[in-house]
């Protein structure tokens, strides 16, 4: 399985950018690099995806490295309302027909 | 649409036990996953259903499990024998597509149902 590294936990402020990083070192030419975030009591969400351009959304943008061995999700202006579990998935090449979770980086928002 | 719908949201039950799952995916969603989660952990794949077809199972999935997926539709987790290590939250979720996913296709969760074996 293609594997991804990410930070067990990261703080932010209220209204502040935030900056989610995740490494995909072994990642394939057609690998895609998906974002889902887990809400307290909640099943995980889509967020964000991208392959090789950096994306943008309503709900976050993805930065991806020009190597594509890293990428960044940020939050323009984090709210309390984000404050989630985020988990970066490779998606593509492998031929999997299911989502591989990590266990993701868990994002404290203080006021 | 309603999303994902699981029910129920919690059950607990005692060791020994056969407890049951039901979740009903987007209706026009022919892709249905089940995964279970840990505290602290992310969500553990268990099985995949491509309309009433049980394509995959995991290695999780021991013989006291099983899924069904009657009429590619509404599916159902059984969980017999419940054992203390049983105790987590079961997610359900679905999608559109065939054969490996996309690399634009997104999965739609539900809120799970928590489990809690005493």
């Amino acid at each position: 399985d293609a594997k991804t590294t990410q930070p067990n936990s990261m703080e932010s402020n209220e209204e502040e950018p935030v900056h989610l990083p995740c490494n995909h070192s072994t990642i394939s030419g057609t690998d895609y690099i998906h974002w889902y975030r887990q809400l307290p009591s909640q099943g995980p969400e889509y967020v964000i995806h991208g392959l090789t351009s950096n994306v943008n959304n309503r709900m976050a943008s993805l930065a991806i490295a020009e190597d594509r061995k890293s990428s960044t999700l940020i939050l323009h202006r984090a709210t309390l309302r984000d404050a989630a579990v985020y988990y970066c998935i490779l998606v593509g090449s492998g031929g999997y027909n299911k989502l591989i979770f990590g266990a993701g980086t868990r994002l404290a928002v203080h006021p | 649409d309603t999303g994902v719908s699981q029910n129920p949201r919690h059950k607990i039950t005692k060791r020994g036990q056969n407890v049951t799952f039901r979740c009903d995916p987007i209706s026009e969603h022919n892709r249905l996953y089940w995964y279970r989660q840990t505290l602290g952990q992310g969500p553990e794949f268990l099985t995949y259903f491509q309309n009433e077809a049980q394509l995959e199972k995991s290695r999780l999935l021991s013989d006291r499990f099983s899924a069904e997926r009657p009429k590619g539709s509404f599916s159902t987790l059984e969980i017999q024998r419940t054992e203390q290590g049983d105790s987590a939250m079961y997610l359900c979720a679905s999608s559109y597509g065939q054969g490996a996913i996309r690399p634009n296709e997104k999965l739609f969760f539900g809120s799970g149902t928590q489990l809690s074996v005493l």
